[in-house]
């Protein structure tokens, strides 16, 4: 069974950094690309961030590039977003998700298993 | 810079059939942009149900499809039921390892 734990959300004051981690397990991770997808309280779903399955490529929403910075860890099986110069904006529900990016050679164009999300509150 | 258009809202009768579009404000939507449909309810992550335009997810019932009509993509329901009111978001590739998705539409089955 896929599964995939978010953690790392919280409380930050604007212009602070966060890391958001997410383990993977139930499948070969290395071999897939990830994702960040957000959502607002309220709001639509928001895909922020993608990174290949060897890591050697990494993708990012104009709202958050330059800020945020996507990477991973095969040996651990982990995901990770570092989020830096946080607004009041970003908070949201951050899903790690499974999809969106090269898997090796070819490009899953989509995205399949989601984690149940953390939650990142910017606010003074 | 381009948005994904959906309905915001829409309603279907118990047992009746339902389409949801995902456009673009500017231009056609078509199988290049690989769109992909996601269902959720309050609380809950997102589900896939439908993936380069009209493959259904493992464990999807094949009431959902997928299909390009017009110049946006689609998703319908068949014979909805009770358990499907959620929201339904599509996404769309732009290209260069980018993604959008759609502002969503919340389905109320009544």
């Amino acid at each position: 069974e896929v599964q995939l734990l978010e953690s790392g959300g919280g409380l930050v004051q604007p212009g602070g950094s966060l890391r958001l981690s997410c383990a993977a397990s139930g499948f070969t991770f290395n071999s897939y690309a990830m994702s960040w997808v957000r959502q607002a309280p309220g709001k639509g779903l928001q895909w922020v961030s993608g990174i290949s399955a060897g890591g050697s490529g990494s993708y990012y929403a104009d709202s958050v590039r330059g800020r945020f910075s996507i990477f991973r860890d095969n040996s651990k099986n982990t995901l990770y977003l570092q989020m830096n110069s946080l607004r009041a904006e970003d908070s949201a529900i951050y899903f790690c998700v499974e999809g969106g990016g090269w898997s090796g050679s070819a490009v899953k164009y989509h995205f399949d298993y989601w984690g149940q999300g953390t939650l990142v509150t910017v606010s003074s | 810079q381009t948005v994904v258009t959906q309905e915001p809202s829409f309603s279907v009768s118990p047992g009746g059939t339902v389409t949801l579009t995902c456009g673009l404000s500017s231009g056609s939507v078509s199988t290049s942009y690989y769109p992909s449909w996601y269902q959720q309810t309050p609380g809950q992550a997102p589900r896939t149900l439908i993936y380069n335009t009209n493959t259904r997810s493992s464990g999807v019932p094949d009431r959902f499809s997928g299909s390009i009509l017009g110049n946006k993509a689609a998703l319908t329901i068949t014979g909805a039921q009770a358990d499907d009111e959620s929201d339904y978001y599509c996404v769309l590739y732009m290209g260069s390892a980018i993604w959008v998705f759609g502002g969503g539409t919340k389905l109320t089955v009544l």
